[in-house]
Parts: C-alpha cells; structure tokens; sequence
C-alpha cells in the first residue's frame, strides 16, 4: 500500500523568503502529482511529474521528484501572499491504475 | 472549456436521511473518480470509473454508499442512510485516459454536513 507523507504541515512565512515542501512515498510510484487547495475550493493541478530527475517550475514554484529516494520536493522562491493555500501531493502506484495517494497536504502562510 | 461540474455545492441533512451528488465530468473525458475530503486531510478514493465501468471500488462502503455513470458520462453518488461521520467534501475528477501526464482535474466538490 502507497503511503505519501508530507513535512511541514503548516508552514507560516514571510514574503520574499524561501521554503521547501517535502513529500516522502513509502513503495514505487510511477508519477508524482502537485495540487493546490484554497479555502472552499477544489484543487487546481500544479504539476505532474514522471520521471526521476523530473524539474518542473511555474512562476515562484519548482517541483521535482528523485524516484530513488521516494521523495519529492515543491520549492518556492520569493513567496508572495497569493501562494498562500494548502499544497498537496499524490503519488500513484501503476498497479493501482489511476488511484491517487495524497498527503496530509502542507498550509502554507505568506505573512506581508 | 467547462471544468468538472457538481452539485449541490452545500447539503446539510440530518442522519439516517438519503443523499445523492450529480458530477458531470470535462467532455472526453473517460475515466471519473469520486474522492472524499475528510476536514484538515488528502482526498481519498471512493470509486473509479472507467467508461461506464467501475474498476475500483475497493474503498466505497458499499452498505450505505452507492455510485452509477450512466452511458459513461455523468455520475451520481448516493448514501443512504447517511451518518454523521459521512460529513465531508465529496469530490468528482475526471481524467483522459490516454493522456500521457494523466492530469487529473478535480471538481469544486459537495459540502455534505450531517446532524
């Protein structure tokens, strides 16, 4: 069974400032997936990685994901009060077909 | 294009009453997923369709919880009778089954409270 485990659970910090997220995966996941949740809202898909070694970035946001180690990371560079929001991630076991696994998701603060 | 589509956004009911949730999914798109949002957690998986096919339902508790889609398109999820642990958000997702990235898109969900 897949079990994804992120670190920090909530993270309070202040704009400008660095910060990473980690995700730890317990057995083989073929993808890693990045989801970000506001209030009340459903969740806006960040990124997809597949491969090991996979970078991906958006604006202020980098994934990437070492298949190696069963860890994946979101790096955010120069926060700014918008990212504020819960962050996500899910792996996905191959022989699960489809089925997501999600972490305990990250809330992330951005203080002025 | 339309995103996942649900309704009602908010139901409250009392316990041992019915419910059900409608989703209509991106047009295309032929794999459908339900996923329940417990308060502070990740989603979890209820159901998955592909087509009209259900290929996992090993989590949906299948005593109270019920799910269709009709000619592979749009969905229903059903409890009866409902229980106050049921409160949750209840998400609908699609996704395309030969996309590659398999990016999954996520409904804005179904607020359900039971008292």
């Amino acid at each position: 069974e897949l079990k994804v485990e992120q670190n920090p659970l909530f993270l309070s910090m202040q704009e400008g400032k660095n910060y990473t997220i980690y995700c730890n995966y317990s057995t083989t996941s073929d993808r890693l997936y990045w989801y970000r949740q506001d209030p009340g809202k459903s969740l806006e898909s960040l990124f997809v990685l597949l491969s090991n070694g996979a970078v991906k970035q958006e604006g202020r946001l980098m994934a990437s994901l070492d298949t190696k180690a069963r860890l994946s990371t979101l790096h955010i560079t120069a926060a700014v009060h918008d990212l504020s929001a819960t962050y996500f991630c899910a792996g996905r076991r191959k022989t699960s077909g489809s089925r997501l696994t999600f972490g305990e998701g990250t809330q992330l603060t951005v203080n002025p | 294009e339309a995103g996942v589509v649900q309704s009602p956004r908010y139901k409250i009911i009392e316990k041992k009453q019915p419910v059900a949730f409608w989703c209509n999914p991106i047009s295309g798109h032929n794999t459908l997923y339900w996923y329940r949002q417990n308060l502070g957690q990740g989603p979890e998986l209820l159901i998955r369709y592909e087509n009209e096919e259900a290929v996992d339902d090993s989590q949906l508790p299948k005593d109270r919880f019920s799910a269709e889609r009709l000619k592979g398109v749009d969905s229903t999820l059903k409890i009866q009778p409902a229980e106050l642990g049921d409160s949750a958000v209840y998400l609908c997702a699609s996704s395309l089954l030969r996309d590659s990235g398999n990016t999954i898109y996520f409904g804005e969900g179904s607020w359900l409270t039971v008292v």
